[in-house]
């Protein structure tokens, strides 16, 4: 059954702003990763955060997570068109599966 | 070369025919996946395979029967399928498995571009 909540479940923003996703899971985690998916096809790996780390970033890509809360958080800075896709959170509590995605969508 | 190419890249079929599609990766990795993802919503694993042999299935119907030749390659065949399994089916590979034998969220998964599955 699905573990993983994501929201918003879509999220248009001008070209230049700052896009955040969030996701939610429920049971104590290992690692979480996050992936793109660009309409219709597959998806790719953009960033992987430990357990015991908080933040971590990669270009444009800031990622936190919140143990605690059990949650994390995705922040695009200064989006751009080719940003526009569906962001899923990927992690392993009892199984491995995907949160349930935010579509987001640039407008230039 | 860091690709996952599947084939065909779209396909229609009957409830009584039998097509298979095709994965493959050169990456040297040893496991293999299949996932299944309707429209708006996230990839739903269906099978793993590590150094060639089936490891998980996640109580995918018999009429999806999946089939790893060698390291490189992963064939699903289909046979008797429904109209609620046309789907974007994936296919997505990794350095290995967890210790534990499950998934692994350490691995980056590799995706191909996918098949996208039409069941008349």
């Amino acid at each position: 059954s699905q573990q993983g909540e994501e929201d918003p479940q879509a999220l248009s923003i001008q070209e230049g702003e700052n896009a955040t996703m969030n996701c939610s899971y429920k049971t104590s985690i290992n690692n979480l990763q996050w992936y793109r998916q660009n309409s219709g096809r597959g998806l790719v790996h953009l960033i992987l955060i430990r357990s015991n780390e908080r933040e971590k970033h990669s270009g444009r890509l800031r990622v936190t997570l919140d143990t605690s809360k059990k949650s994390s958080s995705l922040l695009i800075t200064a989006s751009r068109a080719a940003d526009t896709a569906s962001y899923f959170c990927a992690t392993d509590g009892n199984q491995f599966y995907f949160g349930t995605g935010t579509s987001l969508t640039v407008i230039p | 070369d860091t690709e996952v190419t599947q084939t065909p890249k779209h396909l229609v079929m009957g409830m009584t025919n039998k097509k298979s599609l095709k994965c493959e990766q050169h990456m040297g990795h040893r496991a293999m996946y299949w996932y299944k993802q309707k429209a708006k919503k996230p990839p739903e694993l269906m099978f793993v395979y590590s150094y060639e042999k089936l490891s998980i299935n996640e109580s995918v119907p018999s009429r999806f029967s999946p089939e790893c030749p060698n390291s490189s390659l992963l064939n699903l065949h289909l046979h008797a399928l429904q109209p609620e399994d046309s789907a974007l089916y994936l296919c997505a590979s990794s350095q290995d498995l967890a210790a534990s034998g499950r998934v692994s969220s350490y691995n980056e998964q590799f995706f191909g571009p996918g098949t996208r599955l039409t069941v008349l």
